[in-house]
C-alpha cells in the first residue's frame, strides 16, 4: 500500500530534550516536506527536500532541523524543543503529475506536546 | 500575512443541502489550487484541484469554481452527506520547478446534520 508513515504518532516531552520525528514514504517520491498545523493558522511548511541531500527552509524553520540521506526517509529534528513547538506535525511526499504540478500525500500526523 | 484567506471558519449544512466554502488569494503567481479534506486523527487528503485556465471543475458531488480576475475560488459540495463532515482546506502553489510548497487557508470545519 502506498503511504507516508510517521513515528511516533503522539509525543509528550519536556523543554530542551532533543527529539526526532521520523517520516518514511514507499512511493519513491523525490519531493518531501514537513508542515505544522495550528488552530486558526492552517498548515505551514517547516522544511522541504527536493531530493537526497537537498533540503531548504520553508516558512517556519526556526527551531527545527532536517536531513535527507535516503530517498524514502525525511526525519524532523528538534534539538531543543520549546513549548511554542507544541503542534500537530505532518510529513508529505509529492508525485509530479501531468501539467507540471505536484500532488502531495500526507502522513497521519504526529501530535507533539512540549511542557 | 495570510496569502490564502478561507471562509467560513465553520459551517453547518443539512443533509442533502449544498455546502459552499470560499477562498481568496493574493499571489498572482499561484497556478494550482487544490482542496484537501481532513478527518479527525488523519492527515489531509487531496480532494479535487484546478488550474486557472478553467473556470470550473467537477468530480462527482464536488465542484471547484474559479474566478481568476477576482482571485477567488470556491468548493461546492452538492447533496451533502454526514460522511462529508470534516475539515476542508483550500491551498495554492506555484508549479515552477522549485519548492512545491502548498500555501494553505485556515480551514473550514463542515458539519452535515441529518
Amino acid at each position: 500500500e502506498a503511504q507516508v508513515t510517521q513515528n511516533p504518532r503522539y509525543l509528550i516531552t519536556v523543554t530542551g530534550k532533543k527529539l526526532t520525528v521520523t517520516c518514511s514514504q514507499n512511493m519513491n517520491h523525490e519531493y518531501m516536506s514537513w508542515y505544522r498545523q495550528d488552530p486558526g493558522l492552517g498548515l505551514r511548511q517547516i522544511y522541504y527536500s527536493m531530493n537526497v541531500e537537498v533540503t531548504d527552509k520553508g516558512d517556519v524553520p526556526e527551531g527545527y532541523k532536517v536531513s535527507r540521506k535516503e530517498k524514502r526517509n525525511f526525519p524532523l529534528i528538534l534539538e531543543s524543543p520549546s513549548p511554542n513547538q507544541t503542534s500537530l506535525y505532518f510529513c508529505a511526499s509529492s508525485l509530479r503529475v501531468a501539467g507540471g504540478v505536484y500532488e502531495q500525500y500526507f502522513g497521519p500526523g504526529t501530535r507533539l506536546t512540549v511542557t | 500575512q495570510q496569502q490564502v484567506k478561507q471562509s467560513p471558519q465553520s459551517l453547518i449544512v443539512q443533509k442533502g443541502g449544498i455546502s459552499i466554502i470560499n477562498c481568496a488569494y493574493e499571489n498572482t503567481a499561484f497556478d494550482y489550487f487544490p482542496w484537501y479534506q481532513q478527518f479527525p486523527g488523519k492527515g489531509p487528503a487531496l480532494l479535487i484541484a484546478i488550474r486557472p485556465d478553467v473556470s470550473e471543475k467537477k468530480e462527482g458531488r464536488f465542484t471547484i469554481s474559479f474566478n481568476k480576475s477576482a482571485k477567488q475560488f470556491s468548493l461546492h459540495i452538492m447533496d451533502s452527506q454526514p460522511g462529508d463532515s470534516a475539515t476542508y482546506f483550500c491551498a495554492a502553489t506555484e508549479s515552477n520547478f522549485g519548492n512545491e510548497k502548498l500555501t494553505f487557508g485556515t480551514g473550514t470545519r463542515l458539519t452535515i446534520i441529518p
